[in-house]
């Protein structure tokens, strides 16, 4: 079962803020994020495992609340490098599954 | 240690050939994911395999696809008779044998396939 992401798609300027949500039917174990630029391979952001979790790095970070089963992904003070479609991903038992991705368009 | 490996990077077949996709996971990996990705689309889940073993295939069309991961060797993903709809970004990935629920996926760069 896949997770659903919300927004489909972000359009900021530079130096705003954004919100990228992910939930999941299932309990989960574990939740990724990535980010993949057009034509690219996706790269790994951060790993959240276990709930209430919250990670960042730079101006990147993310929550975890298991009992929701919803991770959500802040970027503060985007940058132009941040455009790009942002994957999360859940793992269950090592099946690993995506939402089907928001895109995020930083302008400036 | 080299990434995740994976070739060609660009496939053209015509509509009934076979498609051979190959995937050499990251040094000391033992599980490969396989995803396809539409134009504009979601990575699309299609296999999970451990060394020699199928774990998880229900990603995958049960016709003209097939995956295999040997004891030696890449991985390999197969699409028979090729159809156009098959054209699609086909993603390799690798995670280390403690699993990915704790551990990162590394992904490959893919590969391309177009059929005309």
């Amino acid at each position: 079962q896949q997770p659903v992401q919300s927004p489909q798609a972000v359009i900021l300027r530079e130096g705003e803020d954004a919100v990228i949500n992910c939930s999941s039917s299932k309990a989960l174990y574990s939740v990724h994020w990535y980010r993949q630029k057009h034509g690219e391979a996706p790269i790994f952001l951060m790993i959240l495992l276990k709930g209430g979790e919250q990670k960042g790095h730079d101006k990147i970070s993310a929550s975890f609340n298991e009992k929701k089963q919803q991770s959500s992904l802040y970027l503060t003070a985007s940058q132009l490098s941040y455009s790009g479609t942002y994957f999360c991903g859940t793992a269950n038992n090592n099946d690993m599954r995506f939402g089907a991705g928001t895109r995020l368009t930083v302008k400036p | 240690n080299a990434g995740v490996m994976q070739n060609p990077r660009h496939l053209v077949r015509r509509r009934g050939q076979e498609a051979r996709l190959r995937c050499s996971p990251m040094k000391g990996h033992s599980h490969v994911y396989w995803y396809r990705q539409l134009p504009e689309e979601g990575l699309k889940f299609m296999v999970y395999l451990q060394k020699e073993n199928i774990i998880d295939e229900s990603g995958m069309p049960k016709e003209r696809f097939s995956a295999e991961f040997p004891k030696e060797g890449p991985s390999i993903l197969r699409i028979q008779q090729v159809v156009r709809g098959d054209s699609a970004a086909y993603f390799c990935a690798s995670s280390p044998p403690t699993g990915v629920g704790n551990e990162k996926l590394f992904f490959g760069s893919g590969t391309q396939l177009s059929v005309l």
